[in-house]
Parts: C-alpha cells; sequence; structure tokens
C-alpha cells in the first residue's frame, strides 16, 4: 500500500540555524500538507499546497517557514532560523478527491529538536 | 471559525469492554468531514474512521464506530471490544467542506488506556 515517507525521522539542530525537512507524497495525490504538534499537545495545521502553491496557511506558518516542491516527488518545509519553540513533531500530509473521504493521508512525522 | 472539543483528557477501559471517546465540534459550514485519528507512542497518526455531515448512516469500520449527532454537534468514537493494542491517544478532527481538500482542525486528543 502507498505510503507517505519523511526523512530524517528525527533532527537535532541548534537555534538560529537553518533546517529542511522532507516528504515524499503518495506519488498521484495532489494536495500536500504540513502540520506540528508540540510535545503533549494537539496537532496544528500549518500549511497546505496544491498546483505548485500554497493554498492556506495558518498564523504560525510566518516568514521564517517556506515550503517546496522541488522535484515533482519531493515536498520539504524550511525553517530558516530555527527557534527553541519550534521544538515539535512535524507531519507531512497528502491527499486526492478520490473516493468518498478526501482522507488526508499522514506520515510518520520528523521530530525536530532545537537547543 | 471551527473548532473541536474533547473533554476527556484521560480514559480508562478493561479488555474487551466498550469505550466511547467524546467529540464535540463547532462550524457555520453546513458541509463539513469528522475523522478519528489514532497516534499510539510511536507518534504516528493513524487513520480510522470517517463520517460526512450529509451521511445518513453513523460510519462504522470493523471496531471502530462513530456516534454522529448532527443537532448535538457530538461526534463520539466507540470502540468495541477493546485490546491492549487500543492504548493510544486518540484525536478528533474536522474539516470544513464535505469535499474539499481543506486542513484538519484537530482536538486536543483523549489518551486511552486499556487495562487486563
Amino acid at each position: 500500500e502507498p505510503e507517505v515517507t519523511q526523512t530524517p525521522s528525527h533532527q537535532v539542530t541548534q537555534m538560529g540555524q537553518e533546517v529542511i525537512l522532507r516528504c515524499v507524497p503518495i506519488s498521484n495525490h495532489l494536495y500536500f500538507y504540513w502540520y506540528r504538534q508540540i510535545l503533549g499537545q494537539k496537532v496544528e495545521f500549518l500549511v497546505s499546497f496544491y498546483n505548485n502553491e500554497i493554498s492556506e496557511k495558518s498564523e504560525i506558518f510566518d516568514d521564517q517557514f517556506s515550503v517546496e516542491r522541488p522535484d515533482g516527488s519531493n515536498f520539504t518545509l524550511k525553517i530558516r532560523s530555527t527557534k527553541l519553540e519550534d521544538s515539535a513533531m512535524y507531519f507531512c500530509a497528502s491527499g486526492d478527491l478520490a473516493g468518498a473521504r478526501y482522507e488526508q493521508y499522514f506520515g510518520p512525522g520528523t521530530r525536530l529538536t532545537v537547543t | 471559525a471551527q473548532k473541536i472539543t474533547q473533554t476527556q483528557p484521560g480514559m480508562f477501559v478493561q479488555e474487551k469492554e466498550a469505550v466511547t471517546l467524546d467529540c464535540t465540534y463547532d462550524t457555520s459550514d453546513p458541509s463539513y468531514g469528522l475523522f478519528w485519528y489514532k497516534q499510539p507512542s510511536s507518534g504516528e497518526m493513524i487513520f480510522l474512521i470517517y463520517q460526512g455531515s450529509y451521511d445518513q448512516q453513523n460510519a462504522t469500520e470493523g471496531r471502530y464506530s462513530l456516534n454522529f449527532q448532527k443537532a448535538r454537534k457530538s461526534a463520539n468514537l466507540v470502540i468495541s471490544a477493546s485490546q491492549l493494542g487500543d492504548s493510544a491517544m486518540y484525536f478528533c478532527a474536522m474539516r470544513e467542506g464535505e469535499y474539499t481538500a481543506s486542513k484538519l482542525t484537530f482536538g486536543t486528543g483523549t489518551r486511552l488506556q486499556v487495562t487486563l
């Protein structure tokens, strides 16, 4: 069964450094998402991406964040200058409009630790 | 703005018993979709069940069923015949627009512990 993959599974970085989190969505999906979950808290929407542009973003997704689909298969989230409060699990998800549910399929997550 | 409320931070259930996890929602959109996800300690998000706002019947997926009461804006998850492997966090989520690709809004989750 096709699945969303994310790399790395765990990333440790120093405050102020740039990080890129990578995702490979399911191949025929058209909609891509990033969510984050601070430890012990709920999952929060960051951004959605369709047709090579951002379709929606939350207030969390400020100028420090950017997304890109560089090669038609990968979907990346870049944080330019990480802060301590960026420490969280970051989930990539993908979906399409097939089927009755229009379900979003989540990847296993990347745990980002900012020190 | 849409909102999901899960009022039970933690629940215990004995193995083989049924358990209900509560979820209420608030939205002004007449069309929406409701989801339940399971998050085990390993961290991944596992889709369990979906209910569309226009669905006439309650959704069922194996041991999972969704008690959808539209007038009360509730979408409770019922797990029958609990197993030790059901111990996890459970999140209710909503998407505004039933046939759209818009974002999911999650509740704060309920931690379920299944005991012997």
